[in-house]
């Protein structure tokens, strides 16, 4: 069972170039994240989606940009790079938002801006 | 911020039980409390939730207070692939519920 699979795993970047993380989920989940963990720290919300063609701002959407344009695709877009976005970015879905379903998580994407 | 307190680390024999504790002293009434774990560099991995009362399922038990303000997950015989950081979170079911957030979690360490 694939679930949530995040590419790539590990990539590192020039400050001020761009990339975009991918994220694909398998189990027809509708609602999207995607989060950022700095070393020693709980994961910061980015962006979220709650159905294709419909994003909002999580708590820590600086720099960032995402699209959903259909269900199982949730891509999250660096624009200009630069150090402070050095983290591990995790990608999970769920069935439907409500207090009883569980988030899953992708393995992560380690990125590393010099 | 993190809505709930943890220990910042615990230890534990192998083959024992593993008892973490976790402090929600502000829960509403229709806020859920969730586990997660998370081993060494990997994805957080779900382990189970609750509403009132205590749950149980194939990875660890949930035992919920009567006033919902603490609870404890129950690993009933860790192993050392048990070592990992415990994370519990407490979840709405509607209205800026959007998200999980994750304090800084419980270093749980197995000992052999």
């Amino acid at each position: 069972n694939a679930g949530v699979t995040q590419t790539p795993k590990f990539r590192i970047l020039k400050i001020g170039q761009s990339m975009t993380l991918q994220c694909a989920q398998d189990m027809n989940h509708n609602y999207m994240y995607w989060y950022r963990q700095d070393p020693g720290m709980g994961l910061k919300l980015i962006y979220y989606s709650v159905g294709a063609g419909i994003t909002d701002k999580g708590e820590v959407p600086n720099g960032y940009n995402v699209s959903r344009s259909t269900t199982e695709d949730f891509p999250l877009r660096l624009e200009l790079a630069a150090p402070s976005q050095t983290s591990v970015y995790f990608c999970a879905s769920s069935y439907k938002e409500s207090g009883n379903q569980p988030q899953h998580f992708g393995d992560g994407t380690r990125l590393s801006i010099l | 911020d993190a809505k709930t307190t943890q220990p910042p680390s615990m230890d534990c024999a192998e083959g024992r039980a593993a008892n973490l504790p976790c402090n929600h002293s502000t829960i509403s009434g229709n806020e859920y409390v969730y586990w997660y774990r998370q081993i060494h560099s990997q994805g957080p991995q779900y382990i189970i939730h609750g509403l009132k009362n205590n749950e149980t399922n194939e990875m660890a038990s949930l035992i919920i207070t009567e006033d919902r303000k603490s609870s404890t997950l129950i690993l009933p015989h860790a192993t050392l692939r048990d070592t990992a950081v415990y994370y519990c979170i407490v979840r709405g079911t509607q209205g800026g519920s959007e998200k999980l957030v994750f304090g800084k979690g419980t270093k749980l360490t197995v000992n052999p």
